[in-house]
């Protein structure tokens, strides 16, 4: 079974301060993914990595930069949080080829 | 208009009907995926199709590559079934998402 990690599950930010979210993958998978859910547009990709050193923007890279420092780790990373960014945040793994995503548990995160 | 439109946004069932979702697909798509999140919030595969039809236990899928849809069908649907469903198109480089349909199976 793919196991992909997030951390915290849980975070309040103050708006203008510096959010780190963090992914762990247990896979050996190449390509890994951020994105975010919200009411009415269901999951938005963010930013997406094709392996180490790798980050490419998604459809709503604004406000959001990304880091993939080895194979097993991918960060999403917000320079001055605001509170349009509350949202959900799900990291996902996959393997070129193969299609199929597997995602973290979803880290819950709301911007005062 | 919007890459991947999902259908009916909401859903309730009877114990024991069925009822079909649809994702339709403004561009031609290499394959899709269906998850169902679950009350925690957990997003499960279902399936990936790269075309035709899938089948596990009450679910079934469809993925029509040239006409641009894909349908999930839920027969004998359980209270465990309820929760929001997904589909995603996979573009190549990336997956899209649907908004999703929430579904509630009653009793």
């Amino acid at each position: 079974e793919a196991a992909v990690t997030q951390s915290p599950r849980n975070k309040v930010a103050v708006t203008g301060g510096k959010v780190t979210l963090s992914c762990n993958q247990t896979n050996n998978h190449n390509n890994m993914y951020w994105y975010r859910q919200d009411t009415g547009h269901g999951l938005r990709l963010i930013h997406y990595s094709y392996g180490a050193g790798s980050t490419e923007k998604g459809d709503i890279p604004d406000g959001y930069k990304a880091s993939r420092p080895s194979q097993e780790n991918f960060s999403l990373i917000l320079e001055l949080a605001t509170p349009s960014q509350t949202s959900v945040y799900f990291c996902a793994s996959g393997e070129t080829g193969q299609n199929t995503l597997y995602f973290g548990a979803g880290t819950r995160l709301s911007v005062l | 208009g919007m890459p991947v439109e999902q259908n009916p946004p909401a859903l309730s069932l009877y114990e024991g009907a069925e009822s079909g979702l649809r994702c339709n697909f403004s561009t031609t798509m290499k394959g899709v995926q269906w998850f169902q999140q679950n009350h925690r919030g957990r997003l499960i595969t279902l399936f990936y199709l790269a075309q035709g039809t899938k089948e596990n236990g009450r679910l079934k899928s469809t993925f029509n590559s040239k006409e641009r849809y894909s349908t999930l069908h839920i027969k004998d649907a359980q209270l465990e079934d309820s929760g929001t469903y997904f589909c995603a198109s996979n573009s190549g480089t990336y997956q899209r998402f649907g908004t999703g349909t929430k579904l509630q199976v009653v009793p």
